[in-house]
């Protein structure tokens, strides 16, 4: 079963505007972590923003929030007063701790492209 | 701080060599990761180094091998190369394997003709 779903393969948004990027999660862990990183076409996997299931308030880093719906189990990524240099892969993934295995397991991402 | 740092940058072989890639992550951190990013796909775990043992392996044949050495280090070795195994691979760290905090590197390219 897929663990982290991304089922927006590109999304287009102008310069200044907010973005929100889709993940939906399925785990029976009560206890695990979501991510967002940003990946720019020179490969590298940049970490924007970290949820932990037992959080209680939203995620935030500077233009970076997480709409965190655990009952949904839904982590959507919100960029607000995109950029240029928001254009980039974008991937959600979730780290499991049921088994002591600790991993990161991604989605299928989220292109982005901001235009001016 | 220095950052995760892999090697070499770009790789390539020819099909049933072998591919040794090289990974050194961020100081203090003792959990290492692989991950192979095929051409537009996501990434696929391969391995997790902590304290110098194999803690855990993706769904990818022996072929796929490494080790972390006592400095925290690690390689990947990936033999009998196939022409499917052109990916980015991908190490991270992090500072313990209860830890949240990964660090990826800036990837190895290996293209395999």
């Amino acid at each position: 079963a897929q663990k982290i779903t991304q089922t927006q393969p590109g999304m287009f948004v102008q310069e200044k505007e907010a973005v929100t990027l889709d993940c939906t999660y399925d785990t029976s862990d009560p206890s695990y972590g979501l991510f967002w990183y940003k990946q720019p076409s020179s490969g590298e996997m940049i970490f924007l923003i970290y949820q932990g299931s037992y959080d209680q308030q939203n995620a935030t880093e500077g233009r970076y929030s997480l709409n965190f719906q655990k009952a949904r189990k839904s982590a959507n990524l919100v960029i607000s007063a995109s950029q240029l240099g928001d254009s980039a892969m974008y991937f959600c993934a979730m780290r499991e701790s049921d088994t002591g295995f600790q991993k990161l397991v991604f989605g299928t991402g989220t292109r982005l492209l901001v235009s001016p | 701080e220095a950052g995760v740092t892999q090697s070499p940058t770009h790789l390539i072989k020819t099909r049933g060599q072998q591919a040794t890639l090289r990974c050194s992550p961020i100081s203090g951190h003792t959990s290492v990761y692989w991950y192979q990013q095929a051409l537009g796909l996501g990434l696929q775990f391969l391995l997790w180094y902590d304290e110098g043992e194999e803690r855990n392996r993706g769904n990818f044949p022996p072929r796929f091998s490494g080790r972390q050495f006592p400095n925290y280090s690690s390689e990947l070795n990936v033999n009998a190369l196939e022409l499917e195994d052109s990916a980015l691979y991908l190490c991270a760290s992090s500072r313990s394997s209860g830890d949240y905090g990964y660090t990826f590197g800036s990837g190895t390219r290996l293209t395999v003709v």
